[in-house]
């Protein structure tokens, strides 16, 4: 079956322009993540949904990030007045139900803000 | 906040050696995973362990558990250059997400 798919798969932006990132989970997977990796590093948290439970925003850096899910479909990551720090890959994860089972990430948004 | 650290941090070997990364932290969890990733594409997982002292084996791969649920191995033998990429751990803690470490970046040459 189909995995999880992202777009755009490149995003090239001005500082200071809002972009949108999408996801596409996995049908049936209730669980939805999103994380940031910065060139060389590792995953940081940013957002995690959960079925019709309020999401966990605890991760995102700053005002300027906000995510939507509608039900347990495609999720929007949508970056305000981007700034040259937001550069990174966004990779959006999904599984069946929350810490008990596979992560399955998209391929990510590589987002360079110029 | 629960912090996973990896070890070490870049790693570059010939293939047919054998190598092992770790993975530590402060805190413990119910639950670690460890993933893979190539570049350009998102991490795959490689194995989930749950149980302390828990070891699995996966071909050449095998991965521990610790007895106290806060750390983690991950023992290659006889590398192969398609065991190039990134490997990342991640614990399933108190919260609802799963919390990863930095990663150990491998290169096996040819």
């Amino acid at each position: 079956g189909a995995g999880v798919s992202q777009s755009p798969s490149n995003k090239v932006t001005e500082k200071g322009k809002d972009v949108e990132l999408r996801c596409d989970p996995i049908s049936g997977h209730t669980a939805l993540y999103w994380y940031r990796q910065r060139l060389g590093q590792g995953l940081e948290f940013l957002i995690y949904f959960q079925g019709n439970s309020a999401p966990d925003k605890s991760g995102l850096p700053s005002d300027r990030f906000s995510a939507e899910r509608t039900g347990e479909s495609v999720s929007t990551l949508t970056i305000q007045r981007t700034q040259q720090e937001d550069s990174a890959v966004y990779l959006c994860a999904s599984s069946l139900k929350a810490l008990e089972s596979t992560l399955h990430f998209g391929n990510g948004t590589r987002l360079t803000v110029t | 906040t629960q912090l996973l650290e990896q070890s070490p941090q870049f790693l570059s070997i010939q293939e047919g050696e054998n190598l092992t990364v770790y993975c530590n932290s402060s805190s413990v969890f119910s639950s670690l995973q460890w993933y893979r990733q190539e570049p350009g594409e998102g991490p795959v997982l490689l194995v989930t362990v749950v149980t302390g002292g828990e070891v699995k084996k996966l071909k050449r791969l095998t991965f521990q558990f610790g007895d106290a649920r806060k750390d983690s191995s991950l023992h290659i033998t006889a590398a192969q250059p398609g065991d190039t990429g990134l490997y990342l751990c991640a614990g399933a803690g108190h919260g609802q997400n799963f919390v990863f470490g930095p990663g150990t970046r491998l290169s096996v040459l040819p």
